[in-house]
């Protein structure tokens, strides 16, 4: 298995325009979950999907913010518009049931000027 | 609002020495994992331990858990320069298994 996938590695995008951040999780992982990982805060969980259902998105910042999950190979977190705060690095992790621990993909860094 | 608190923040130890980390965490938990991240990439999974556990092993790292003191510690022996990374506890919260990560503790071995 290749590991979770995430695309692109790196955003550079210009204040006020829409950034879509793509995940593939590992296949048979029926848990989905997207953080912000910066230096201020830390590793932040956005929002996670159980069997591409959303669960929580309490943690999602505000409504500029969205994820979708539309099948169990492919989940999106789009930003629109972006603004310079939202720069971080992006992380897309899966994990099945009953296992335990997270397998995380390798990122999307996010530059916001 | 952070779930686990790693302790020290940085650490610089002699390469063949032993690294010792701690978290500690505020409420009741599932069970509690550590991770790795080397600069620049993802996080990898070391380790879990789960709540009636108090001690458990996997090659040089040894972590125990003690739930009354909601603390956890992360021991690596014979450290090496591959081991330089940041590592981060996560716990599974009770009340509605969410995984909530530390900030970490960056490590350093020194040659």
């Amino acid at each position: 298995d290749a590991g979770v996938i995430q695309s692109p590695r790196h955003e550079v995008t210009e204040m006020g325009q829409e950034v879509t951040l793509r995940c593939k999780p590992i296949s048979g992982h029926d848990y989905l979950f997207w953080y912000r990982q910066t230096m201020m805060r830390g590793l932040e969980l956005l929002i996670y999907f159980n069997n591409n259902v959303p669960i929580d998105d309490s943690g999602m910042p505000e409504d500029r913010f969205s994820a979708k999950m539309p099948n169990a190979s492919f989940s999106t977190l789009k930003i629109q518009p972006s603004e310079p705060r939202d720069s971080a690095v992006y992380f897309c992790a899966s994990s099945f049931v009953g296992v335990g621990g997270y397998t995380f993909g390798s990122g999307t860094r996010l530059t916001v000027v | 609002s952070q779930q686990g608190e790693e302790d020290p923040q940085a650490l610089s130890i002699q390469e063949g020495e032993n690294a010792t980390m701690n978290c500690s965490y505020k409420t009741s938990i599932n069970n509690l994992q550590w991770y790795r991240q080397n600069s620049g990439r993802g996080l990898v999974h070391l380790i879990l331990i789960r709540s009636n556990e108090r001690e458990k092993h996997s090659g040089r790292l040894r972590v125990t858990l003690d739930t009354s003191k909601k603390s956890s510690s992360l021991l690596i022996t014979a450290s090496r320069a591959a081991d330089t990374a940041s590592y981060f506890c996560a716990t599974a919260r009770v009340r509605d298994d969410k995984i909530i990560f530390g900030k970490g503790t960056r490590l350093h071995i020194l040659p």
